[in-house]
């Protein structure tokens, strides 16, 4: 099992309508989970940190499931400009290093 | 958020030549960077952790000889890749860990796209 697994996607959603992926990860001693935005050809930018069950920042959500091990992004009132890859990031076993999923890809259209 | 740079944002260079980019947190003391590599439609691959005052630790599979880290101070750490090849051809990001003990989290340089002929 990867350490970290995203639905590649990608997702069509209508502007204005909500959209929710989840993002597995396979250790279950991790206790700190980052959502980041990647636009074509950038470098990735934090979105999120979740730290317990979950966290909300405008029309984002983040929900942690723990026995379950997953984590959700949800996004409210999709925007065009939230056309974009969201990579969901976990702790590796041991350090300060992180694994990251291999994105889900979000396509807000008109 | 902390805000981290990295140059050059792109290098086009000849097979066998070495390139430095270098990774600079501007705003924050950074004691781990991170390098990463993506190929195109690729996740980010860590490559090695640069630590300030010590040796990087390559991930498995990363030549430590190709791929030369220096962590000389603590907002300041550079990756050189040694005779590139083609095949070397990539979009390496850095990054930097912001807080201490646990907080593991990071921000990231604009990334340099080097591409190798």
């Amino acid at each position: 099992r990867k350490e970290v697994e995203q639905d590649p996607g990608p997702f069509n959603v209508p502007e204005g309508a909500t959209v929710a992926f989840n993002c597995t990860y396979s250790n279950s001693a991790s206790q700190s989970f980052f959502w980041y935005r990647q636009d074509c050809r950038k470098e990735p930018k934090l979105l999120m940190s979740v730290y317990s069950s979950g966290n909300e920042d405008g029309r984002f959500t983040a929900q942690l499931n723990r026995a379950s091990q997953y984590i959700s992004l949800l996004i409210r009132d999709s925007k065009l400009s939230d056309s974009a890859t969201y990579l969901c990031a976990a702790p590796k076993a041991a350090g300060n290093k992180l694994t990251f999923g291999g994105g889900t890809r979000v396509l807000v259209k008109p | 958020g902390a805000v981290v740079s990295q140059h050059p944002s792109r290098v086009i260079c000849k097979s066998g030549t070495s390139v430095k980019i270098e990774c600079r947190s501007l705003d924050f003391q950074a004691t781990t960077m991170f390098w990463y590599r993506q190929f195109p439609k690729q996740s980010l691959m860590l490559m090695a952790t640069s630590n300030e005052g010590s040796k990087a630790t390559y991930e498995q599979g990363v030549e430590k000889d190709k791929f030369l880290i220096n962590h000389a101070s603590l907002t300041l750490s550079t990756l050189t890749v040694t005779s590139a090849h083609p095949e070397d051809s990539s979009f390496y990001i850095c990054s930097a860990k912001y807080g201490g003990g646990s907080y593991n989290e990071q921000f990231f340089g604009p990334g340099t796209r080097l591409t190798v002929l």
